[in-house]
């Protein structure tokens, strides 16, 4: 079975701020990793997603993260953040094979502050 | 774009009644998904489908049931309403498994 730990619940930047959102995953077999931002009264959208090949993935609206798998780890990433980026964002991890759906961390609020 | 729709954004019932949250995706994806989403605890699976007429539990599937007839499809349904059930209700499909999931905009149900 596969888990996910988000190790920060809340995460509070200046606008233009570099921000870090952290990801750890938990797996015995090789997985697929995505990054999920929720806005306020909304589903959840993709930002980003790992299957395979170069370990650095580039999403949507400036958002990278990096697959780090001796440290099981994957970070998200942007190096300047705006009012806009204020949301909820939630890293979720499946197996390659077997029978398993997404298994979703517990969130990190990133509050962007002016 | 994968449309996924969720019948209600809000909905407000009495304990012990019968309640019924439809999900329609639009994309002829096979599998199907229902989620609670609570303060603190992130998203929770209620149940999947990975095809029609078909189903398996998630991680917290007491409480609730659900039905696939169709495809595109995927009804939650709330045997006898209780207020721990209050949550926002979220439906996602997806093409494949382990695929990205699709997300519709949610419900949020209040039972009193």
């Amino acid at each position: 079975a596969q888990s996910v730990t988000q190790l920060d619940s809340q995460v509070p930047v200046f606008e233009e701020a570099p921000v870090e959102l952290r990801c750890n995953y938990s797996s015995s077999v090789s997985v697929y990793l995505f990054w999920y931002v929720q806005y306020p009264n909304q589903g959840l959208q993709l930002l980003l997603k790992y299957l395979s090949g170069s370990t650095l993935v580039k999403g949507i609206n400036g958002f990278e993260a990096e697959f780090n798998k001796s440290q099981t780890s994957f970070h998200l990433r942007k190096p300047s953040v705006h009012i806009s980026d204020t949301a909820e964002y939630f890293c979720a991890v499946s197996a390659l094979s077997g029978n398993t759906p997404l298994v979703f961390g517990k969130g990190t609020r990133l509050s962007v502050i002016a | 774009d994968v449309k996924v729709t969720q019948s209600s954004r809000y909905l407000v019932k009495r304990t012990g009644e019968k309640v019924f949250l439809e999900c329609v995706q639009d994309m002829d994806h096979e599998n199907m998904f229902w989620y609670r989403q609570d303060p603190g605890l992130g998203l929770r699976l209620i149940y999947f489908s990975y095809d029609v007429k078909m189903k398996e539990k998630g991680d917290i599937p007491e409480g609730y049931s659900v039905s696939r007839e169709k495809k595109e499809r995927f009804s939650l349904i709330l045997e006898s309403a209780s207020t721990n059930q209050t949550s926002m209700y979220l439906c996602a499909s997806s093409p494949d498994r382990g695929q990205p999931q699709h997300f519709g905009d949610g419900t949020r149900l209040s039972i009193l």
